[in-house]
């Protein structure tokens, strides 16, 4: 009931393409939508706060949306580099400051 | 400041041991989380802390044991733990709790 799933579990990409993974979760009293970038041997990095349905967030190249009916938010990255090698991910909060977090998505950008 | 400090790094107990990781923020923020993770799992919440008061434990063993002396500071007490707490142990704070977290770089914590 409280699970945060993330698809996929790792991506490999050229430097240059564009990417997109998935954060799901279940849709029944929501109340917010975190992504953060976890890179190696550095602290978790807010992305986004998402709240209402049909957000759209943006950050330079990063982008994210949220359609809390059907439980989803998706993260897009427009011409990788490989900075943004790093694990997404992505928390459900449910009520007060009870957070859930998914298992992340690995990318990997190749120059 | 916009740094959440975490000591120490690595720690590395006996089960028979008591020691306890600090952390530590100056960006005046109300809420403060202890966070387990396990290789491969998502960061599990353990604790919150909002306005210095414990307000969240997620039926976590009492051989955690929380603690706020104040407003920038938390502390995770480590007592009699067992070798399948091995873990990394991540602390975060918010402004209040509709704002993003800022996370420490976790202290790694081994029991033998």
């Amino acid at each position: 009931i409280l699970n945060v799933e993330q698809s996929p579990q790792s991506l490999h990409v050229q430097e240059g393409d564009s990417t997109n993974f998935t954060c799901s979760f279940p849709s029944s009293n929501f109340y917010a939508l975190h992504w953060y970038r976890w890179e190696t041997a550095k602290s978790p990095e807010a992305l986004f706060v998402m709240t209402l349905n049909g957000d759209e967030k943006k950050k330079g190249r990063i982008s994210a949306t949220l359609n809390t009916k059907e439980g989803y938010s998706y993260l897009y990255i427009k011409g990788s580099q490989p900075e943004d090698s790093a694990t997404y991910l992505c928390a459900r909060k449910y009520n007060f400051n009870k957070f859930y977090f998914g298992s992340g998505t690995k990318l990997n950008v190749k120059p | 400041d916009t740094e959440v400090t975490q000591t120490p790094k690595h720690l590395v107990m006996g089960m028979t041991n008591k020691k306890s990781l600090k952390c530590e923020q100056h960006m005046g923020h109300r809420a403060m989380y202890w966070y387990k993770q396990k290789a491969k799992k998502p960061p599990e919440l353990m604790f919150v802390y909002s306005y210095e008061k414990l307000s969240i434990n997620e039926s976590v063993p009492s051989r955690f044991s929380p603690e706020c002396p104040n407003s920038s500071l938390l502390n995770l007490h480590l007592h009699a733990l067992q070798p399948e707490d091995s873990a990394l142990y991540l602390c975060a704070s918010s402004q209040d709790d509709d704002y993003e977290q800022y996370f420490g770089p976790g202290t790694r914590l081994t029991v033998t």
